[in-house]
């Protein structure tokens, strides 16, 4: 079965640049995107079709895919950020997710 | 303003059956795909089954095939998840989802509906 695999943690300092990476098998090959989740609150979509924001979602928020690899990019971190992440492919007519990570803003 | 409302959870016994609804608004319910997902506590999300449009396509999560059943009621607006045969491992926040079939992402998710399973 097709699985992706993410960092568990990722620590950033405020203003700089954090890299969230998640890999798959070919998973350049298709649409992933990307979800935003705090403390009890449910999932946000923050990226879709690889680099596309919704509404709402702030510049700061990127998305690449190519390879195996897919990478959402927050640049200047705020405290805000803070948050689970995951990412999210489709693969046989079946949603993936991947394992989460945990941004830490520090 | 979209909106999923998650209802049905609760505490049931191993074995046990509950079922969960969702009732949305805010948008054209019968031309989106829709999904459950789940979480775990403390874990992460898991995608649990989906269903087309008109009702005629469904897919699960191989953990819950032959005893979960996704359905829909497009002139109630409303999506179901028939769960039987419960097991503690089903334990979760259940979520439903609006699923965008262009690219598939899910892009308004309900607030969720606790289901625990424990004797």
């Amino acid at each position: 079965s097709y699985e992706l695999t993410q960092p568990p943690s990722v620590s950033v300092s405020p203003g700089q640049t954090a890299s969230i990476t998640c890999s798959g098998d070919r998973l350049g090959d298709k649409y992933a995107c990307w979800y935003q989740q705090k403390p009890g609150q449910s999932p946000v979509l923050v990226i879709y079709q690889d680099n596309k924001r919704p509404s709402g979602i702030p510049e700061r928020f990127s998305g690449s895919n190519s390879g195996n690899t897919a990478t959402l990019t927050i640049s200047g971190t705020q405290a805000m950020d803070e948050a689970d992440y995951y990412c999210q492919a489709w693969d046989s007519s079946t949603a993936i997710f991947g394992g989460g990570t945990k941004l830490t803003v520090l | 303003e979209v909106q999923l409302v998650e209802s049905g959870g609760g505490l049931v016994q191993p074995g046990g059956s509950l079922r969960l609804s969702c009732a949305d608004s805010g948008f054209t319910f019968s031309i989106h795909w829709m999904s459950w997902v789940r979480q775990a506590p403390g874990k992460g999300l898991e995608w649990v089954a989906n269903i087309k449009q008109d009702g005629s396509e469904k897919y699960y999560v191989d953990s819950v095939k032959g005893r979960f059943t996704i359905s829909r009621d497009n002139a109630k607006n409303s999506l179901y998840l028939q769960m039987n045969s419960l097991r503690a491992e089903d334990t979760a926040i259940y979520y439903c989802a609006r699923c965008h079939s262009s690219s598939w992402y899910h892009d308004y998710w309900g607030q969720g509906t606790l289901v625990t399973v424990s004797s």
